[in-house]
């Protein structure tokens, strides 16, 4: 199984700050990220597929990069409503795999 | 417009039974490969199994893997998950959510979510 690990596992961040979290597979898998972001009581909702395709209607202020085991995720200027829980998955392989998870708090 | 929505959730005691179900509508349905994924309270997400746009192909995560089955009716527009032998460990939020198929296997729709819940 690849194994996704995610860090840090939550930070504290202010508004209009550049937030980065990273992402890394146990073995390669090509460019097969994905990038989550989950409220609390709410569903997750796709941002970034395939390490760095935005996805429709995800404001430009979110990014990703990085191919085979090393992904960053980036959001260049954080807004109120952006603190939230952020995940990677890998898509490359079954059984499909999610990171721990990266909580964004004020 | 693109809606999930999961049925069938419920307290049900360890060794129980229990069927989720998954009404799709706003696209095509069985152009689409089709997944459940859980939350344990608290936790982060856990991928459980995933059925092919046809039913043909299937796969599950090892930890359900012999105690769920999933499957789907394109007719009907539904994904199901029929989850057997039930512990404690598998409380928690189920979502079914779509494969984008943007990239390799990505989940690009969600439903709300239908909480199970099994006490120990």
């Amino acid at each position: 199984d690849i194994q996704m690990t995610q860090s840090p596992s939550s930070l504290s961040a202010s508004v209009g700050d550049r937030v980065t979290i990273t992402c890394r597979a146990s073995q390669s898998i090509s460019n097969y990220l994905n990038w989550y972001q989950q409220k609390p009581g709410k569903a997750p909702k796709l941002l970034i597929y395939g390490a760095s395709s935005l996805q429709s209607g995800v404001p430009s202020r979110f990014s990703g990069s990085g191919s085979g085991t090393d992904f960053t995720f980036t959001i260049s200027s954080l807004q109120f409503e952006d603190f939230a829980t952020y995940y990677c998955q890998q898509g490359y392989s079954t059984p499909l795999t999610f990171g721990g998870g990266t909580c964004v708090e004020i | 417009e693109v809606q999930l929505a999961e049925s069938g959730g419920g307290l049900v005691q360890p060794g129980g039974s229990l069927r989720l179900s998954c009404g799709a509508s706003g696209f095509t349905f069985s152009s689409h490969n089709m997944n459940w994924v859980r939350q344990a309270p608290g936790k982060g997400l856990e991928w459980v199994s995933y059925i092919g746009n046809r039913g043909r192909d299937v796969y599950y995560a090892d930890s359900v893997k012999g105690r769920f089955t999933i499957s789907r009716d394109n007719a009907k527009n539904s994904l199901y998950l029929q989850m057997n032998s039930l512990r404690d460990e598998d409380t928690a939020v189920y979502y079914c959510a779509r494969d984008g198929l943007q990239s390799g296997y990505d989940f690009d729709y969600w439903g709300q979510g239908t909480l199970v819940t099994v006490p120990p």
